[in-house]
């Protein structure tokens, strides 16, 4: 079992909807929690980053960590086709943690707003 | 500034041949990361660097892959006696110290071994 799972979708939307993209995982010890967008035939980039449990809002982009739950979310409001792009969630682990400063992510989920 | 350039953005090459990938990070970065992209797969992650050290080789898939780091910047991954399986996206990434959540990745190279 991978240490991060996500559905890889596709998932198709139309403009405006609200978009939601989750993540699970197993290990315990990850403490910092991103979400990545990549675009066709690019590097990915960093979109959001929460550390430890709750929420954070950027603008249309909210992400979600459950600790508890191992299970961690981005909702995207008012999707535009300019959204339209692989996502990817990573985490990391404490100081200390054999996974610390390693990125692991997850699979990606492709998601395509249409006008 | 420049960005994490990577190259060359594409190369083909075939089974059993040797090839070379190259990161050039965001200056004064001083921790590097390669991370590999299979089709339908996450990102992979092979290996890192602080400063010209690679603590932790244990990422890299086989003994025919290997790193290095010179002079604190660029990095070059080497594969030796490519395979069909090594067919992937080679994406570097860099950070400005080791542990430092927020990793700028390269545009990445498109290796497919035939």
């Amino acid at each position: 079992q991978k240490e991060v799972e996500q559905d890889p979708g596709p998932l198709s939307v139309p403009e405006g909807a609200i978009v939601s993209l989750n993540c699970t995982y197993s290990n315990s010890a990850f403490q910092y929690f991103m979400w990545y967008r990549q675009y066709s035939r690019k590097g990915p980039e960093l979109l959001m980053y929460t550390y430890s449990s709750g929420n954070k809002e950027d603008g249309r982009f909210t992400a979600q960590v459950d600790k508890s739950s191992k299970y961690i979310s981005l909702f995207i409001r008012d999707s535009q086709p300019s959204d339209s792009a692989t996502y990817l969630c990573a985490m990391s682990a404490r100081a200390g943690g054999t996974s610390y400063g390693k990125l692991t992510f997850g699979q990606g989920t492709i998601l395509t707003v249409h006008p | 500034g420049a960005g994490v350039s990577q190259s060359p953005s594409n190369k083909v090459t075939e089974k059993g041949k040797d090839v070379e990938l190259r990161c050039d990070p965001i200056s004064g970065h001083t921790a590097l990361y390669w991370y590999r992209q299979s089709l339908g797969q996450g990102l992979e992650f092979l290996i890192y660097f602080q400063g010209n050290s690679a603590p932790d080789k244990s990422g890299l898939p086989s003994d025919r892959f290997s790193a290095e780091r010179t002079g604190g910047s660029v990095s070059t991954l080497t594969i030796q006696r490519t395979q069909q399986e090594d067919s992937a996206v080679y994406l570097c990434a860099s950070s400005l110290r080791f542990g430092t959540y927020e990793q700028y990745f390269g545009p990445g190279t498109r290796l497919t071994v035939t």
